[in-house]
């Protein structure tokens, strides 16, 4: 079973602060992605990593696979109130009967406070 | 573009009650799922549909059963609830399951509460 550990589970900071959320885990992934999710609203999709040391930019939200393909990281600059959210990494279960299955961290709720 | 619609948004059962989730999606998506969220455990999938006419199980099947009534369509039911299974339930799609990388979409959630 491949698992997903997120880190930390919960970070309250104020606007304008950077932070950084991990997903790390012990199997390799052959991509991950990160959803971000509103209250009362369904996660919705950021970003989609799929080499091993490949960075994506997203306005201010930036995105990292590790080299090995066992972890990312997601990294907010200058944080603003409408950042706040929980922040879900997810990564696709391995084998011919997969059928885009994820699996997903337990997730980071981040409250940015103005 | 509603995506995927699921009904209803709030329920409140008594113990041994049983109820029907319903989803919706209008994507033309082949690939069907149905996830329980709780606190600190991110999303839990219980049930999916690779394609019009099947289903398996995911990780947290137990008390759950499912159908994929078309290839719009995929209900979930409990047929008698417990207070175990409070929670957010969200039900997502996608394209084609064998088709890597694609995003899931998902539904805004039904939050169920069993008394």
């Amino acid at each position: 079973t491949q698992l997903l550990e997120q880190s930390p589970q919960f970070l309250s900071i104020q606007e304008g602060e950077n932070l950084t959320v991990y997903c790390n885990s012990s199997s390799v992934f052959s991509s991950l992605q990160w959803y971000r999710q509103e209250p009362g609203e369904g996660p919705v999709l950021l970003v989609t990593v799929v080499t091993g040391g490949e960075v994506k930019k997203l306005k201010r939200l930036t995105f990292q696979f590790g080299d090995a393909r066992k972890d990312s990281s997601l990294h907010i600059t200058a944080a603003q109130t409408g950042d706040t959210g929980l922040y879900l990494c997810a990564g696709p279960e391995t084998g011919g009967t997969s059928y885009g299955k994820l699996t997903f961290g337990q997730g980071t709720i981040l409250t940015v406070h103005p | 573009n509603a995506g995927v619609t699921q009904t209803p948004k709030f329920q409140v059962l008594k113990t041994g009650q049983s109820m029907t989730l319903q989803c919706a999606q209008d994507m033309n998506h082949n690939s069907m799922y149905w996830y329980r969220q709780d606190p600190g455990m991110g999303l839990r999938l219980i049930y999916y549909s690779a394609s019009e006419g099947t289903t398996d199980k995911g990780e947290v099947p137990n008390g759950y059963n499912v159908s994929r009534l078309n290839k719009r369509e995929f209900s979930l039911r409990l047929e008698s609830a417990a207070p175990s299974q409070t929670s957010v339930y969200f039900c997502a799609s996608i394209l084609r399951g064998f088709i890597s990388n694609q995003p899931q979409h998902f539904g805004d959630g039904t939050r169920l509460s069993i008394l």
